[in-house]
């Protein structure tokens, strides 16, 4: 069964920082992964989609890694702005099954 | 174009009730989820059509939910005998095609509150 962990639980930067946020999950026989973005009291907005083929994928500021024989991925966000603050969630999918999350890191950027 | 759709945005209700979670999923997406997301949790998987048909169920907490996709597109959740425990942000999304290779878009959840 696979199960997903997200490290930290939160994050506090200054404005202008780079930083990284971590997932692992435990089956590495994922289709592929999934980074999303939720602000308080919305739904889900995805970021990226990293399919088990690829290794990275890049977004404006964001880049995803995959590493899928150690059971990770990393969101990395450049020149982190307070509109960057929100909870950040990973998910992964393996065989026919839907997404299976982690718990997410909340992430707060300070002006 | 118009993207997932949940209603109500908001639901409260007493103890017992039934209630009926509305999702329009993109059009022409085969593919809809429905997920249930407790406070600072990720959300966790209830059922999945393709289609017409639930191709898998499993995620759903016991035979109080049930979930109907009749022609394809619109989907509704059935909570018969609300508990207090299944107040939760009740979230659908969509895919174009079989959720494994497709990037799932979701709607922004309906927040269920039993009193």
């Amino acid at each position: 069964k696979q199960e997903v962990t997200q490290i930290p639980a939160a994050l506090s930067v200054p404005e202008g920082e780079n930083l990284v946020l971590n997932c692992s999950f435990t089956d590495s026989a994922i289709y592929n992964l999934q980074w999303f973005r939720q602000d308080p009291g919305k739904g889900l907005t995805s970021l990226l989609l990293i399919q088990s083929s690829q290794r990275e994928q890049t977004s404006g500021r964001l880049n995803a890694s995959l590493d899928k024989s150690s059971g990770r991925s990393t969101l990395y966000i450049a020149a982190s702005q307070p509109g960057d603050s929100a909870t950040y969630l990973c998910a992964a999918t393996s065989g026919n099954t839907p997404l299976v999350f982690g718990k997410g890191t909340r992430l707060s950027v300070i002006a | 174009g118009a993207g997932v759709s949940q209603t109500p945005s908001n639901k409260v209700t007493e103890k017992g009730k039934y209630v009926e979670l509305r999702c329009d999923p993109i059009s022409g997406h085969t593919a809809l989820y429905w997920y249930r997301q407790s406070l600072g949790q990720g959300p966790e998987f209830l059922i999945y059509f393709q289609g017409t048909g639930a191709a898998d169920d499993s995620g759903l907490p016991n035979d109080r939910f049930f979930a109907v996709r009749p022609e394809g597109s619109v989907s509704t959740l059935k909570i018969q005998r609300t508990e207090r425990g299944d107040s939760a942000v009740y979230l659908c999304a969509s895919s174009d095609g079989p959720g494994s290779y497709n990037e799932q878009f979701f709607g922004p959840g309906t927040r269920l509150t039993v009193l």
